[in-house]
């Protein structure tokens, strides 16, 4: 089946710092990634959408020069948390469908801690 | 956009009950209803999906019902057992094209008491 990696799995960076967060598709290409942040016992919102080739589209509310998506490639996507700051400590997953359609699949999650 | 509703928001069932978990959807136009699980911790994982011209699909335990008419579609997990306890989204999709987003309900939290 369609699988997705994530990595790193856990960060703890200091205030101030950026964070980058890889997201590939391992046995398909995804022209589309999404990436999802998620609080504890909440629902997953969802933050951009990243397409291939092409900048990314970012939900409302979701602010693009801190959270830096490129998706260099059909099977790789990352997403950069610049300056984070400890309100940015969260669950970040991604997501990807296999061009035959179906459902997403996730990667494991990052879990972000900023101190 | 699409808007999904869920409830209820945490459920607790006996060993061996069922669980109903319910979700509505706003847009006539999503086709594609998957329901994901999630333990604590970990990435959520299809569980069962069902397209709109499907009113009802099951895989074991597991059911999802649909009513386009009314918009809403439902899990059901028949003799439930302790490792069915986690948090479970359902969402919809317009599309099932590799671009078409998903728009997820708010989670039911599941406990099955043994």
């Amino acid at each position: 089946g369609a699988v997705v990696s994530q990595h790193p799995s856990r960060v703890i960076c200091k205030s101030g710092t950026s964070v980058k967060i890889e997201c590939r598709s391992l046995d398909f290409q995804a022209t589309t990634m999404f990436w999802y942040r998620q609080f504890p016992k909440q629902s997953l919102m969802l933050m951009a959408t990243s397409n291939e080739g092409s900048k990314a589209t970012y939900e409302q509310g979701v602010e693009k020069d801190k959270f830096l998506i490129n998706h260099a490639s059909l099977t790789l996507s990352t997403l950069t948390v610049t300056s984070a700051h400890p309100e940015d400590s969260s669950f970040y997953i991604c997501s990807a469908r296999p061009p035959s359609g179906g459902g997403y699949t996730f990667g494991s999650g990052t879990r972000l801690t900023v101190v | 956009g699409e808007n999904v509703e869920q409830h209820p928001s945490t459920l607790s069932v006996q060993e061996g009950d069922s669980a109903v978990i319910k979700c509505t959807y706003s847009d006539s136009a999503s086709n594609y209803f998957p329901w994901y699980k999630q333990e604590l911790g970990k990435r959520p994982q299809l569980i069962i999906d069902i397209r709109s011209n499907v009113g009802e699909k099951k895989d074991q335990r597991i059911a999802v019902t649909l009513n386009k008419t009314a918009k809403h579609f439902s899990l059901h997990i028949t003799e439930t057992q302790p490792e069915d306890s986690a948090v479970y989204f359902c969402a919809a999709s317009i599309g099932i094209g590799a671009g078409n987003q998903f728009y997820f309900g708010t989670g039911t939290s599941l406990t099955v008491i043994p």
